[in-house]
């Protein structure tokens, strides 16, 4: 599968709790995305990198979420002291740059439950 | 700031029947949209942007500046269309600002 991919799929939790997630992207793509989406709602933006800069990280929710793609490659969402309004499913996408760099390739996300 | 509204949470409609999605925006720039489509147990995936002017599956979208519109159309729906659709704006700092997403049910 060269798709991008995300691990853990689904995650439970104690509120408190530090979790931290993992994109891998489409191997070529340098691009890459964090979006959070609750029930009922359409995915909200989090933050992205370009290799391993992170370019945009003023969409974040709070200083407990973190975001790291340290050599380029795959990136990890941090999340300290979870709360339960954090439930949601996190999602990944990746991009490549250029002509292309318009068409975003999703994962198929990671659900957190926040108890 | 930007923002993309769907106002039908759920769209239900008959086999054959045309089917409009509806997507309204506002953004200061010039607007890049897509529509991107998910599947039961399947990941997003984009349907179709409005610069290509492309029809996928059957569908189409028009972006209307005038009325900041970009609704998604098809003029017969199949059952497998049943999914839920996502009208999304791309800004120049990469990120897609996504509507709360319209579900489409086509029933038999």
């Amino acid at each position: 599968d060269t798709g991008v991919s995300q691990n853990p799929r689904h995650k439970i939790t104690k509120r408190g709790q530090n979790v931290t997630f993992r994109c891998d992207p489409i191997s070529e793509h340098n691009r890459l995305y964090w979006y959070r989406q609750t029930l009922g709602q359409g995915p909200e933006f989090l933050t992205y990198f370009q290799n391993e800069a992170q370019l945009e990280k003023s969409r974040l929710l709070s200083d407990r979420f973190s975001a790291e793609r340290p050599k380029g490659s795959f990136s990890t969402l941090e999340i300290q002291r979870t709360e339960q309004g954090d439930s949601a499913m996190y999602l990944c996408a990746s991009s490549s740059n250029g002509q292309g760099a318009w068409e975003q390739y999703f994962g198929p996300g990671t659900r957190l439950t926040v108890t | 700031a930007q923002r993309v509204t769907q106002p039908e949470k759920l769209l239900s409609v008959f086999k054959g029947a045309p089917v409009e999605l509806k997507c309204n925006y506002s953004y200061s720039g010039s607007p890049e949209l897509f529509w991107y489509v998910q599947y039961s147990r399947q990941r997003l995936q984009l349907l179709l942007r409005h610069i290509s002017r492309e029809s996928i599956k059957g569908f189409t979208a028009d972006l209307n500046k005038g009325e900041t519109s970009f609704h998604l159309k098809k003029p017969f729906a199949q059952e497998e269309d049943s999914a839920m659709y996502y009208c999304a704006l791309h800004n120049a700092g990469n990120m897609l600002t996504f509507g709360g997403g319209t579900r489409l049910m086509v029933k038999p």
